[in-house]
C-alpha cells in the first residue's frame, strides 16, 4: 500500500514561512491535500488538489507538489497557525492520510 | 448552510456494538460520497470507509474490514457506520465527511465538510 511521511513537529518563528512536508514515491502524479485540525476541533480544509485554496482559507497557506515531495507553505506564521497539519491522498480506493505534523510557532 | 452531525457514541466494553449515525443538511446528500473518518488519542487522522452516492459500493480500511458496515439513507439524508467486534484500539472521535470529488469514475477524493465528531470508547 502507498504510504506518505510527514515530519512529527516543524517549528518556525512568528512572521516567517513554514513548510510542512509530505514525502512519498512519485507523489507529484498524485492529488495531495491538506488540513489542519486545531484541539477539539473537526479538521478543516486548507488546500486541496496541491495548491487550491478553499474560499475562506487565507492566501497565506499555499501548496506545492513535485516529485517525491507535497509541500504546504504557511506564509507570515501567526500564533493561530500553531496546531497540527495533515496531507492526504487517494490510491488505489483508499484514502490515506499523513501521520500529522505539530507546527510550532516560536 | 452545509451541516454534518454526528451521534451515537458512548462508551462499550470490548466485543460490543454501537451504531453511529450522520444527519446531513444544507446540500444534495445523494449527490456526494461520503466518508467516516477517526483520530483516536494521540495519533492521526486515519480514514475508516466511503460510500457512493447509491450506497451501493463501499470501500473500508484494512484496519475495520469484517467488523464495520457503512450505509446510507439518501432519503433521511443520513450516514451510517454499524460497528461490531470493538476493539480498545476502536476509541477514538469518528467524524462523517463530504467528498466534493469523488465519483465511480473518477478517483480522488477530499474532504471539503467534517462534522464536530462522536466520541467512542472502548473499554472494560
Amino acid at each position: 500500500s502507498y504510504e506518505v511521511t510527514q515530519p512529527l513537529s516543524v517549528s518556525v518563528a512568528l512572521g516567517q514561512t513554514a513548510r510542512i512536508t509530505c514525502g512519498g514515491y512519485n507523489i507529484g502524479d498524485k492529488n495531495v491535500h491538506w488540513y489542519q485540525q486545531k484541539p477539539g476541533q473537526a479538521p478543516v480544509l486548507v488546500i486541496f488538489r496541491d495548491s487550491n485554496r478553499p474560499s475562506g482559507i487565507p492566501e497565506r497557506f499555499s501548496g506545492s507538489n513535485s516529485g517525491n515531495t507535497a509541500t504546504l507553505i504557511i506564509s507570515g506564521a501567526q500564533g493561530g497557525d500553531e496546531t497540527d497539519y495533515y496531507c492526504q491522498l487517494w490510491d488505489s480506493s483508499t484514502v490515506i492520510f499523513g501521520g500529522g505534523t505539530k507546527l510550532t510557532v516560536l | 448552510q452545509v451541516q454534518l452531525v454526528e451521534s451515537g457514541g458512548g462508551l462499550v466494553k470490548p466485543g460490543g456494538s454501537l451504531r453511529l449515525s450522520c444527519a446531513a443538511s444544507g446540500f444534495t446528500f445523494s449527490d456526494y460520497y461520503m466518508s467516516w473518518i477517526r483520530r483516536a488519542p494521540g495519533k492521526g487522522l486515519e480514514w475508516i470507509s466511503d460510500i457512493n452516492f447509491g450506497g451501493t459500493t463501499i470501500n473500508y480500511a484494512d484496519s475495520v474490514k469484517g467488523r464495520f458496515t457503512m450505509s446510507r439513507d439518501n432519503a433521511k439524508n443520513s450516514l451510517y457506520l454499524q460497528m461490531n467486534s470493538l476493539r480498545v484500539e476502536d476509541t477514538a472521535v469518528y467524524y462523517c465527511a463530504r467528498d466534493p470529488e469523488r465519483t465511480d469514475d473518477y478517483g480522488d477524493s477530499w474532504f471539503d465538510y467534517w462534522g464536530q465528531g462522536t466520541l467512542v470508547t472502548v473499554s472494560s
